[in-house]
Protein backbone atom coordinates (compact mmCIF):
# COMPACT_ATOMS: atom_id res chain seq x y z
CA UNK A 1 0.00 0.00 0.00
CA UNK A 2 1.32 3.35 -0.85
CA UNK A 3 1.95 5.63 2.26
CA UNK A 4 -0.15 8.31 0.34
CA UNK A 5 -2.96 7.88 -1.89
CA UNK A 6 -5.66 9.89 -3.62
CA UNK A 7 -8.18 9.61 -6.06
CA UNK A 8 -6.55 11.41 -9.19
CA UNK A 9 -9.71 12.97 -10.83
CA UNK A 10 -10.51 14.82 -12.25
CA UNK A 11 -13.05 16.22 -10.20
CA UNK A 12 -15.99 18.36 -12.34
CA UNK A 13 -18.23 20.36 -10.60
CA UNK A 14 -20.19 23.24 -10.94
CA UNK A 15 -19.48 26.81 -9.61
CA UNK A 16 -20.98 27.40 -6.67
CA UNK A 17 -21.23 23.29 -5.52
CA UNK A 18 -19.57 21.98 -2.39
CA UNK A 19 -16.82 18.84 -3.09
CA UNK A 20 -15.18 16.95 -0.85
CA UNK A 21 -12.24 14.75 -1.27
CA UNK A 22 -10.25 12.07 0.79
CA UNK A 23 -7.03 10.75 0.88
CA UNK A 24 -5.48 7.66 2.74
CA UNK A 25 -2.52 7.07 4.37
CA UNK A 26 -0.41 4.31 5.98
CA UNK A 27 2.15 4.28 9.11
CA UNK A 28 0.23 6.21 11.36
CA UNK A 29 3.41 7.27 13.03
CA UNK A 30 2.81 10.58 11.12
CA UNK A 31 2.27 13.36 13.64
CA UNK A 32 1.55 16.03 10.57
CA UNK A 33 -0.69 16.42 7.69
CA UNK A 34 -1.09 19.20 5.07
CA UNK A 35 -3.00 19.80 1.96
CA UNK A 36 -0.96 21.57 -0.56
CA UNK A 37 -2.26 23.24 -3.83
CA UNK A 38 -0.51 22.88 -6.41
CA UNK A 39 -1.47 24.90 -9.72
CA UNK A 40 -0.28 23.85 -13.47
CA UNK A 41 3.49 24.33 -13.96
CA UNK A 42 3.63 25.99 -10.72
CA UNK A 43 5.05 25.27 -7.04
CA UNK A 44 3.42 23.52 -5.03
CA UNK A 45 1.46 25.97 -1.85
CA UNK A 46 0.16 25.51 1.59
CA UNK A 47 -3.55 25.49 1.74
CA UNK A 48 -3.82 24.50 5.16
CA UNK A 49 -2.50 22.38 8.11
CA UNK A 50 -4.74 19.32 9.39
CA UNK A 51 -5.48 18.40 12.84
CA UNK A 52 -7.48 16.28 14.92
CA UNK A 53 -9.74 18.58 15.76
CA UNK A 54 -10.31 19.56 12.03
CA UNK A 55 -10.08 22.75 11.13
CA UNK A 56 -11.52 25.42 8.90
CA UNK A 57 -10.34 28.88 7.34
CA UNK A 58 -13.10 30.35 4.97
CA UNK A 59 -14.78 27.93 2.34
CA UNK A 60 -12.22 25.29 3.02
CA UNK A 61 -12.17 22.95 5.52
CA UNK A 62 -10.13 19.81 6.59
CA UNK A 63 -10.39 16.90 8.93
CA UNK A 64 -8.23 14.22 10.26
CA UNK A 65 -9.50 10.67 11.23
CA UNK A 66 -6.51 8.49 12.91
CA UNK A 67 -8.64 5.67 13.72
CA UNK A 68 -9.14 5.23 9.62
CA UNK A 69 -6.08 6.78 8.80
CA UNK A 70 -7.56 9.29 6.05
CA UNK A 71 -7.85 13.29 5.95
CA UNK A 72 -10.19 14.91 3.55
CA UNK A 73 -10.70 18.53 2.41
CA UNK A 74 -14.26 20.15 1.84
CA UNK A 75 -14.54 23.33 -0.46
CA UNK A 76 -18.00 25.09 0.04
CA UNK A 77 -19.01 27.09 -2.66
CA UNK A 78 -16.26 26.41 -5.27
CA UNK A 79 -14.93 29.40 -7.41
CA UNK A 80 -13.42 28.43 -10.71
CA UNK A 81 -9.90 29.79 -9.02
CA UNK A 82 -10.19 26.62 -7.19
CA UNK A 83 -9.62 25.03 -10.07
CA UNK A 84 -6.12 22.73 -9.53
CA UNK A 85 -4.47 20.22 -7.84
CA UNK A 86 -4.80 19.36 -4.41
CA UNK A 87 -2.18 17.37 -2.76
CA UNK A 88 -1.61 15.32 0.41
CA UNK A 89 1.15 15.51 2.26
CA UNK A 90 1.95 13.39 5.54
CA UNK A 91 4.92 14.54 7.64
CA UNK A 92 7.62 11.89 8.85
CA UNK A 93 10.07 12.88 11.14
CA UNK A 94 10.49 15.87 8.57
CA UNK A 95 10.36 14.05 5.58
CA UNK A 96 7.50 14.90 3.50
CA UNK A 97 5.63 12.41 1.62
CA UNK A 98 3.15 13.73 -0.85
CA UNK A 99 0.20 12.10 -2.63
CA UNK A 100 -0.57 11.69 -6.27
CA UNK A 101 -2.81 14.64 -6.01
CA UNK A 102 -6.46 15.20 -7.04
CA UNK A 103 -7.26 17.15 -9.72
CA UNK A 104 -10.49 19.91 -9.66
CA UNK A 105 -12.19 21.64 -12.29
CA UNK A 106 -14.69 24.00 -11.65
CA UNK A 107 -16.87 24.34 -14.35
CA UNK A 108 -19.13 27.73 -15.01
CA UNK B 1 7.08 38.16 2.98
CA UNK B 2 10.30 36.01 2.73
CA UNK B 3 10.94 33.14 -0.17
CA UNK B 4 13.00 30.63 -1.18
CA UNK B 5 14.17 31.41 -4.71
CA UNK B 6 15.46 29.09 -7.67
CA UNK B 7 18.24 30.03 -10.20
CA UNK B 8 17.95 29.51 -13.35
CA UNK B 9 14.07 29.12 -14.09
CA UNK B 10 14.57 27.00 -17.08
CA UNK B 11 17.66 25.12 -18.11
CA UNK B 12 18.30 23.48 -21.06
CA UNK B 13 21.26 20.54 -21.44
CA UNK B 14 22.50 18.28 -23.25
CA UNK B 15 22.50 14.68 -22.82
CA UNK B 16 25.83 13.55 -20.64
CA UNK B 17 25.89 17.26 -19.10
CA UNK B 18 26.40 18.44 -15.53
CA UNK B 19 23.83 20.62 -14.30
CA UNK B 20 23.78 22.69 -11.11
CA UNK B 21 20.79 24.00 -9.90
CA UNK B 22 20.70 26.91 -7.16
CA UNK B 23 18.35 27.84 -4.55
CA UNK B 24 18.32 30.38 -1.86
CA UNK B 25 16.23 28.95 0.84
CA UNK B 26 14.79 31.71 3.79
CA UNK B 27 17.24 32.69 5.86
CA UNK B 28 16.25 31.26 9.24
CA UNK B 29 15.08 27.89 8.15
CA UNK B 30 16.96 24.89 9.28
CA UNK B 31 15.79 22.21 6.97
CA UNK B 32 15.97 22.24 3.40
CA UNK B 33 15.21 19.63 0.52
CA UNK B 34 14.64 18.85 -3.15
CA UNK B 35 11.97 17.90 -5.03
CA UNK B 36 11.17 16.84 -8.57
CA UNK B 37 8.56 16.46 -10.85
CA UNK B 38 8.13 15.02 -14.08
CA UNK B 39 5.22 16.68 -15.98
CA UNK B 40 1.80 15.25 -15.51
CA UNK B 41 3.13 13.10 -12.77
CA UNK B 42 3.55 13.23 -9.13
CA UNK B 43 5.75 15.28 -6.66
CA UNK B 44 8.59 13.02 -5.89
CA UNK B 45 11.17 13.77 -2.93
CA UNK B 46 15.00 13.57 -3.85
CA UNK B 47 16.76 14.58 -0.97
CA UNK B 48 16.67 16.41 2.96
CA UNK B 49 19.60 18.27 4.25
CA UNK B 50 19.67 19.36 7.89
CA UNK B 51 22.65 20.82 10.14
CA UNK B 52 25.08 20.52 7.11
CA UNK B 53 24.45 17.42 5.89
CA UNK B 54 21.70 14.72 4.04
CA UNK B 55 19.09 13.13 6.60
CA UNK B 56 17.65 11.42 4.33
CA UNK B 57 17.27 10.25 0.54
CA UNK B 58 15.07 8.38 -1.90
CA UNK B 59 16.22 5.93 -4.32
CA UNK B 60 16.03 8.27 -7.09
CA UNK B 61 18.76 10.25 -5.36
CA UNK B 62 21.60 7.70 -6.78
CA UNK B 63 25.41 8.76 -7.65
CA UNK B 64 24.49 10.87 -10.15
CA UNK B 65 22.87 13.56 -7.54
CA UNK B 66 24.92 15.34 -4.73
CA UNK B 67 23.42 18.30 -2.63
CA UNK B 68 25.81 21.44 -1.66
CA UNK B 69 25.43 24.06 0.72
CA UNK B 70 28.66 26.32 -0.08
CA UNK B 71 28.02 28.94 1.95
CA UNK B 72 25.46 30.06 4.90
CA UNK B 73 22.81 31.14 1.95
CA UNK B 74 23.03 28.70 -1.17
CA UNK B 75 21.44 25.18 -1.35
CA UNK B 76 22.95 23.80 -4.85
CA UNK B 77 21.49 20.22 -6.69
CA UNK B 78 24.24 18.96 -9.12
CA UNK B 79 23.14 16.20 -11.25
CA UNK B 80 25.80 14.91 -13.25
CA UNK B 81 25.91 12.98 -16.61
CA UNK B 82 22.06 14.14 -17.05
CA UNK B 83 19.96 11.47 -18.78
CA UNK B 84 16.71 12.31 -21.49
CA UNK B 85 14.62 11.02 -18.11
CA UNK B 86 16.17 13.79 -15.71
CA UNK B 87 13.97 16.15 -17.47
CA UNK B 88 11.77 17.58 -14.82
CA UNK B 89 10.51 20.18 -12.83
CA UNK B 90 12.74 20.60 -10.02
CA UNK B 91 11.69 22.44 -6.51
CA UNK B 92 13.81 23.14 -3.53
CA UNK B 93 11.92 23.99 0.09
CA UNK B 94 12.48 25.16 3.12
CA UNK B 95 10.78 24.99 6.69
CA UNK B 96 11.99 25.65 10.04
CA UNK B 97 11.03 23.04 11.67
CA UNK B 98 9.84 22.37 15.34
CA UNK B 99 6.08 23.93 15.46
CA UNK B 100 5.88 25.36 12.58
CA UNK B 101 6.80 22.68 9.67
CA UNK B 102 5.24 24.00 7.01
CA UNK B 103 7.64 24.03 3.96
CA UNK B 104 7.78 26.71 1.67
CA UNK B 105 8.75 26.04 -2.12
CA UNK B 106 10.39 27.90 -4.39
CA UNK B 107 9.39 28.51 -8.01
CA UNK B 108 11.10 25.70 -9.48
CA UNK B 109 13.79 25.08 -12.30
CA UNK B 110 12.68 23.28 -15.44
CA UNK B 111 15.19 21.02 -16.63
CA UNK B 112 15.36 20.03 -20.32
CA UNK B 113 17.96 17.17 -21.05
CA UNK B 114 17.70 17.19 -25.24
Amino acid sequence: RKEVEQDPGPFNVPEGATVAFNCTYSNSASQSFFWYRQDCRKEPKLLMSVYSSGNEDGRFTAQLNRASQYISLLIRDSKLSDSATYLCVKDSNYQLIWGAGTKLIIKP
Amino acid sequence: EPEVTQTPSHQVTQMGQEVILRCVPISNHLYFYWYRQILGQKVEFLVSFYNNEISEKSEIFDDQFSVERPDGSNFTLKIRSTKLEDSAMYFCASRTGGTSPEAFFGQGTRLTVV
